[in-house]
C-alpha cells in the first residue's frame, strides 16, 4: 500500500512568513509524529498525535509552531513568523498503535524548508 | 537529560568487510530499539529493530545485539556492499521522556569498492 506522503517536498519562504506543511499517514495508522531534522543530525521529536488529539507536544520549540489533525488522518504543521533557524527537513511518521505494543514508525520523505 | 549516544560518527570500510555501529542509552526502562538507514535526500527507512526481551536479532547481512545491563546496542553489517553506504541512525523509546523515539546523532558509512 501507499506509504507516508508529505507535501510540499521543498518550501522556500522569506523570514517572517507563515508556512504550512502537510502529512498524509499510512491508511489506518492512528499515531502520527512530526520530527525536525537538521543537517548532519538525527530527527528530533516535535509532536505526537493519537487520533485527532495531540498526545504530546513537548517537542515544539516555541509558540510559533502548531500542528493539527482534525479528522485523525492528515496532519498539518504550521509555522508562524518563520525564522532562518527554522530551516530544516520536517519529517512525518505514522504507526499503528496497538495496546501494549511498541510499534514501528514509518517515515515520509520530508519537507525541506528553507527560510531566507 | 535522556538521550542516545551513537559512535562512530563516520565509518569507512572496504567492500566485503564488516561494519559495527554502537549506541548507548540512558533510560533503563527503554524497551524498543530500531535502526534506520537514510540515503542522501531520502526518508529514514527501518532496517531492523529489537525489543528488550531478546538479546540478538539477525536479518541476512544485518544483525543487532542488545545488552540491557550495560544499556547499549549495536548494529552489525557483514559482507558490506557499496549500496550499504548511507547514514545509519539508532533510536530508543525513552520511557522516562514520555515514550518518545529518541535518535542518535547518526553514523555516515562509506563502503569503498
Amino acid at each position: 500500500g501507499a506509504g507516508v506522503s508529505q507535501t510540499p517536498s521543498n518550501k522556500v519562504t522569506e523570514k517572517g512568513k507563515y508556512v504550512e506543511l502537510r502529512c498524509d499517514p499510512i491508511s489506518g495508522h492512528t499515531a502520527l509524529y512530526w520530527y525536525r531534522q537538521s543537517l548532519g543530525q538525527g530527527p528530533e521529536f516535535l509532536i505526537y498525535f493519537q487520533g485527532t488529539g495531540a498526545a504530546d507536544d513537548s517537542g515544539l520549540p516555541n509558540d510559533r509552531f502548531f500542528a493539527v489533525r482534525p479528522e485523525g488522518s492528515v496532519s498539518t504543521l504550521k509555522i508562524q513568523r518563520t525564522e532562518r533557524g527554522d530551516s530544516a527537513v520536517y519529517l512525518c511518521a505514522s504507526s499503528s498503535r496497538g495496546r501494549g505494543l511498541t510499534d514501528t514508525q514509518y517515515f515520509g520523505p520530508g519537507t525541506r524548508l528553507t527560510v531566507l | 537529560g535522556e538521550n542516545v549516544e551513537q559512535h562512530p560518527s563516520t565509518l569507512s570500510v572496504q567492500e566485503g568487510d564488516s561494519a559495527v555501529i554502537k549506541c548507548t542509552y540512558s533510560d533503563s526502562a527503554s524497551n524498543y530499539f530500531p535502526w534506520y538507514k537514510q540515503e542522501l535526500g531520502k526518508r529514514p527507512q527501518l532496517i531492523i529493530d529489537i525489543r528488550s526481551n531478546v538479546g540478538e536479532k539477525k536479518d541476512q547481512r544485518i544483525a543487532v545485539t542488545l545488552n540491557k545491563t550495560a544499556k547499549h546496542f549495536s548494529l552489525h553489517i557483514t559482507e558490506t556492499q557499496p549500496e550499504d553506504s548511507a547514514v545509519y541512525f539508532c533510536a530508543a523509546i525513552i520511557k522516562a521522556a514520555g515514550n518518545k523515539l529518541t535518535f542518535g546523532g547518526g553514523t555516515r558509512v562509506l563502503v569503498k569498492p
